[in-house]
């Protein structure tokens, strides 16, 4: 079982729909949580921390569910600049971090 | 402001072949990090160095070797290219190593390097 997982996609959505991912981590002991956002052919990029108590950045909103060890995101009023890979990262002890392999969002108009 | 600057960003090797992938980084981070990123498949970490001096293996270390030649740049090299080595390498870097719970560590990437080894 990978440590962490996502749902690859294609989530293919019209312009202002809401979207959510979800993404699960196998180990308990993990500490931090992170979405990050990767366009095509370029390098990764922190979106936002996740904090337990759940946070919100404008259209995103992470959560965090510790007992069911899994986090989301909720996009909402897609635009059409939010088509991008957003990675699931999990940091364990020491500040190891653990990459999911991405969710795709194509947002058309 | 730079941030994290890798070369070259296209390669092609033969089998067999040696290189090196240069890293620097100008944001006076600690901690530097080589990963590696396959279609379907998460990045993973091949080589980190906490400091200057140190390194430490990854998830994938076995056909690389590391140089953290100072604090600034983080060299990766490939002593004999194996097509399995074909993949996009990203250089990161990040403040430090702390343990920290809820930290918020932020790594930052280079642009990537693309390696094909035929």
């Amino acid at each position: 079982r990978k440590e962490v997982e996502q749902d690859p996609g294609p989530f293919n959505v019209p312009e202002g729909a809401t979207v959510a991912f979800n993404c699960t981590y196998s180990n308990s002991a993990s500490q931090s949580f992170f979405w990050y956002r990767q366009d095509c052919r370029k390098e990764p990029k922190l979106l936002m921390s996740v904090y337990s108590s759940g946070n919100e950045d404008g259209r995103f909103t992470a959560q965090l569910n510790r007992a069911s060890q899994y986090i989301s995101l909720l996009i909402r009023d897609s635009k059409l600049s939010d088509s991008a890979t957003y990675l699931c990262v999990v940091t364990l002890y020491g500040n190891k971090l653990v990459f999911g392999a991405g969710t795709i969002l194509r947002v058309k108009s | 402001n730079a941030g994290v600057t890798q070369t070259p960003k296209f390669q092609v090797l033969k089998t067999g072949q040696s290189m090196t992938l240069q890293c620097a980084q100008d944001m006076n981070h600690n901690s530097m990090y080589w990963y590696r990123q396959d279609p379907g498949m998460g990045l993973r970490l091949i080589y980190y160095s906490a400091s200057e001096g140190t390194t430490d293996k990854g998830e994938v270390p076995n056909g690389y070797n590391v140089s953290r030649l100072n604090k600034r740049e983080f060299s990766l090299r490939l002593e004999s290219a194996a097509p399995s080595q074909t993949s996009v390498y990203f250089c990161a870097s990040s403040e430090d190593r702390s343990t920290r719970v809820g930290s918020g560590n932020t790594i930052y990437f280079g642009e990537g390097s693309w390696l094909t080894v035929v």
